[in-house]
């Protein structure tokens, strides 16, 4: 099956600073990439549609200026958590499309201390 | 309004009896459906799929699942449950107009016990 990278696995970072989410398709192209949220025991809440070469659509409610989206390529999608707080903390989760399904990213860890 | 709901945030069995996770959505149009399993910190693995194809469709692990258009359902069965069938589940949905979106159900919690 197509596979989708995501990377980092985990990340801990300062109160204020930056995180940058990377997620690939490794062997297909995507043009469509979806960024996910998931709380602890919970489900997955879509923050944005990332379209390559084109601005991201965000879900109701998601903050456009702190979570940045670019998909600047066919296989690579990124989300930038920016000026983190505590409350950012989460599990983040990407997909990638082809044909009429979606492949997931291994998730990343977020933890801001 | 289109929607994807799992009923039971827990279901508990024994290893070797049937597990039966439930699934209903809410849509005028059939959508395609799909069940995910996610282990602990882990992404979705996709277990299986209804494109409008076959009413039941068979996936991996030994699970499938019966698409029922009158019951708006599509649970998720096996005949016997393993030990390491024991994660989270979600349902989800792509529905007509949705913009290739998936909607997730709530989850459901798969405890397996010796």
């Amino acid at each position: 099956g197509a596979v989708v990278s995501q990377h980092p696995s985990r990340v801990i970072c300062k109160s204020g600073t930056s995180v940058k989410i990377e997620c690939r398709s490794l062997d297909f192209q995507a043009t469509t990439m979806f960024w996910y949220r998931q709380f602890p025991k919970q489900s997955l809440m879509l923050m944005a549609t990332s379209n390559e070469g084109s601005k991201a659509t965000y879900e109701q409610g998601v903050e456009k200026d702190k979570f940045l989206i670019n998909h600047a390529s066919l296989t690579l999608s990124t989300l930038t958590v920016t000026s983190a707080h505590p409350e950012d903390s989460s599990f983040y989760i990407c997909s990638a499309e082809r044909a009429t399904e979606a492949f997931f990213g291994q998730g990343t860890r977020l933890t801001v201390v | 309004a289109q929607s994807v709901t799992q009923l039971g945030s827990h279901v508990s069995v024994s290893e070797g009896a049937l597990v039966l996770l439930r699934c209903n959505y809410s849509s005028s149009v059939p959508p395609y459906l799909f069940w995910y399993v996610q282990y602990p910190n882990q992404g979705l693995q996709l277990l299986l799929k209804y494109t409008s194809a076959a009413t039941l469709v068979k996936g991996i692990n030994g699970f499938e699942a019966e698409f029922k258009k009158s019951e708006t359902s599509f649970h998720l069965t096996k005949p016997s449950a393993h030990m390491s069938d024991a994660a989270e589940y979600f349902c989800a949905a792509r529905f007509s107009g949705g913009y290739n979106k998936l909607i997730f159900g709530a989850g459901t919690r798969l405890a397996v016990h010796p």
